[in-house]
């Protein structure tokens, strides 16, 4: 079993402050997991995704995440927030495995990310 | 690469009537296709997996007979909402992974919004 628990369903920042995006999941598997972002009417777009090799994972768009085992976190940030980055973030996570395109996804409940000028 | 189209974008229909949606993966194979749903402001639901030339695997609680989905070749999956009512709009999202390069992750179509009057 899996779970993902977004801590914040919003958050808002100034226009050029730091972002953080908060994450906590449950796994009974060695975990995959992923941030995905959705801008208004739009799909999901992949921002970046731990499968098991570095714990700091660099994404798109200036963002990266911290895979934290010993406090089942994977918190996504932002050194200097864009009004571009106003959207819907989804933390997601998955059982690890070699073809894990085919599993299951399981969706936190998202964070809305709301750029004050 | 890795790039989902879905088509309508957005669709009205009155009462009763069946609407198809359709899914493609544009440069790549998909040998599996989602079919997420999400309401307003919630996450995404998992609707149905389906791999191609096979069944449709539903989740618990969606209704095979009301939402037909077929996945006959390796770029196109199709949704089918029968005798659609209104409790049906929604933005319904799919997501595809493939062979080869394609199997680390789902890559998601831009969704398509149904508005059943």
């Amino acid at each position: 079993a899996q779970s993902v628990t977004q801590l914040d369903s919003h958050v808002s920042v100034s226009e050029g402050t730091p972002v953080l995006l908060r994450c906590n999941y449950s796994s009974s598997y060695s975990p995959s997991l992923f941030w995905y972002v959705q801008h208004p009417n739009k799909g999901l777009q992949l921002l970046l995704k731990y499968t098991s090799a570095a714990t700091l994972v660099k994404g798109i768009n200036g963002f990266e995440a911290e895979f934290k085992k010993s406090e089942t976190s994977f918190h996504l940030t932002k050194p200097s927030a864009h009004m571009s980055d106003a959207a819907e973030y989804f933390c997601v996570v998955t059982p690890r495995g070699a073809n894990f395109g085919n599993e299951k996804l399981t969706f936190g409940t998202g964070t809305r990310l709301t750029i004050i000028p | 690469g890795a790039v989902v189209s879905q088509h309508p974008s957005r669709v009205i229909c009155k009462s009763g009537t069946s609407v198809k949606i359709e899914c493609r993966s544009l440069d790549f194979q998909a040998t599996t296709m989602f079919w997420y749903r999400q309401f307003p402001k919630q996450s995404l639901m998992l609707m149905a997996t389906s791999n191609e030339g096979s069944k449709a695997t539903y989740e618990q609680g969606v209704e095979k007979d009301k939402f037909l989905i077929n996945h006959a070749s390796l770029t196109l999956s199709t949704l089918t909402v029968t005798s659609a009512h209104p409790e049906d709009s929604s933005f319904y999202i799919c997501s595809a992974s493939g062979t080869s390069t394609f199997t680390d992750t789902q890559y998601f179509g831009p969704g398509t919004r149904l508005t059943v009057l």
